[in-house]
């Protein structure tokens, strides 16, 4: 069974780092991208970016690049995502999901999703 | 990026009624976009692949079309557990976005 199992909720203040996990399980986890997305309270997704586990090249969206960095670390099944200085903004759910592909190979789609980390940024 | 617009950002509608949403995108996609749903305090759900594959497990009351720049999601009759939220997103480009969504609620 594929499962992603993300860190558990955290409060932070503003300016501080953080880094929150994803671990994947019951698959390859170097065969599939991990995507990030952002929901904010009361408000949609937003792609963030990806990951190849396998050698860590990653995709950011202008959106986010250059705030948050995505990192995986394949010898133990886990992708990061991190911030070096928190702002309020960044109050949200982030989940993580592997990128699967249909049998042509050509589409990717969120078929398995994290249970999401809720990140609150406060003073 | 490419930008997806879905409309209508909500919707009121009452069990067993039809139910069309669209998804436009700023460049052509092609047949890369998926559909999304969303319950409250859940993870998305996958319900359709490639513009119109229907995920397994998914109902068949659900079904998507379009290619190019324009999408629907379709609901033949609603059911009261798809009062919820939904987004298109797209595949084609490297960086990848969301519609910023659709709900659907009891009339």
């Amino acid at each position: 069974e594929v499962q992603l199992v993300q860190s558990g909720a955290e409060v932070k203040k503003p300016g501080d780092s953080l880094r929150i996990s994803c671990k994947g399980s019951g698959y390859s986890f170097t065969n599939y991208w991990i995507t990030w997305v952002r929901q904010r309270p009361g408000k949609g997704l937003e792609w963030m970016g990806r990951i190849d586990p396998s050698d860590s090249r990653t995709y950011y969206s202008p959106s986010f690049e250059g705030h948050v960095t995505i990192s995986a670390d394949k010898s133990v099944r886990t992708a990061y995502l991190q911030w070096s200085s928190l702002k309020a903004s960044d109050t949200a759910i982030y989940y993580c999901a592997p990128g699967i592909y249909d049998t042509t190979g050509f589409y990717e789609y969120l078929h398995h999703w994290g249970q999401g980390t809720l990140v609150t940024v406060s003073s | 990026d490419i930008q997806l617009t879905q409309s209508p950002s909500s919707l009121s509608a009452s069990v067993g009624d039809r139910v069309t949403i669209t998804c436009r995108a700023s460049e052509s996609v092609s047949t890369y976009l998926n559909w999304y749903q969303q319950r409250p305090g859940k993870a998305p759900k996958l319900l359709i692949y490639a513009a119109s594959n229907l995920q397994s497990g998914v109902p068949s009351r659900f079904s998507g079309s379009g290619s190019g720049t324009d999408f629907t999601l379709t609901i033949s009759s609603l059911q009261p557990e798809d009062f919820a939220n939904y987004y298109c997103q797209q595949v084609f480009r490297t960086v990848r976005t969301f519609g910023q969504g659709t709900k659907v609620e009891v009339k």
